[in-house]
């Protein structure tokens, strides 16, 4: 059955204090890993697409990578508008659905 | 280029009601999804729709839900006879043409069953 842990389930940094997000994954035939960030009350945001181990991508303090198993969210120097609920997601590709399968999320908070 | 469109963003209804939701999604794309998010819990998928058909409906529950994605307007979900259970928000995303493409979401429908 495909399946995604997120790990931890909440995160506490201060300003500054570089950290990481994991995503744990089983699935049969990966067709994409997905990351997004939900603020309260809102709809997620995409944020990257990772299709095969050894890729990464960069948008500002955040950098996501990818194993066969995993995949890290790398936020540096955090700031605090940077606190939401960061989800993983992927994509099976044995079947003909679109569906995305998602982790339960990690909660950041980011203190000034 | 709006992004995915969801109305109502809140919605209450008494317990037998019916629910309606609709999406309308981005611009170009062709492909709809929707989404659960029950409080204290991950997004769950319901629903999988291209135009005027269903392609994958394995998360729906088997009764009382329905959707649809017709040739003009929007995407439906359609909850009849509403429950205290099904309080939730629903999510809809939307993809253009291509296969294994990110999808966006809309801001949701937070509906409360009273």
């Amino acid at each position: 059955e495909d399946q995604v842990t997120q790990s931890p389930e909440a995160l506490r940094l201060q300003e500054g204090e570089s950290s990481s997000l994991n995503c744990s994954y089983t699935v049969s035939g990966l067709r994409g890993l997905f990351w997004y960030r939900q603020d309260p009350g809102k709809g997620p945001e995409f944020l990257f697409t990772l299709y095969s181990a050894g890729e990464e991508k960069e948008k500002e303090r955040l950098k996501a990578t990818l194993t066969k198993k995993e995949s890290f969210l790398h936020i540096t120097a955090p700031k605090p508008e940077d606190s939401a609920t960061y989800l993983c997601a992927v994509r099976n590709g044995s079947s003909n659905t679109g569906k995305l399968i998602f982790g339960q999320g990690t909660t950041l908070q980011v203190k000034p | 280029n709006a992004g995915v469109m969801q109305n109502p963003r809140h919605l209450v209804r008494r317990r037998g009601q019916e629910a309606r939701l609709r999406c309308s999604p981005m611009k170009g794309h062709s492909h709809v999804y929707w989404y659960r998010q029950l409080p204290e819990e991950g997004l769950k998928f319901m629903v999988y729709l291209q135009k005027e058909n269903i392609i994958d409906e394995s998360g729906m529950p088997k009764e009382r839900f329905s959707a649809e994605f017709p040739k003009e307007g929007p995407s439906i979900l359609r909850i009849q006879q509403v429950v205290r259970g099904d309080s939730a928000a629903y999510f809809c995303a939307s993809s253009p043409p291509r296969q294994y493409t990110e999808a966006f979401f809309g801001q949701g429908t937070r509906l409360t069953v009273v």
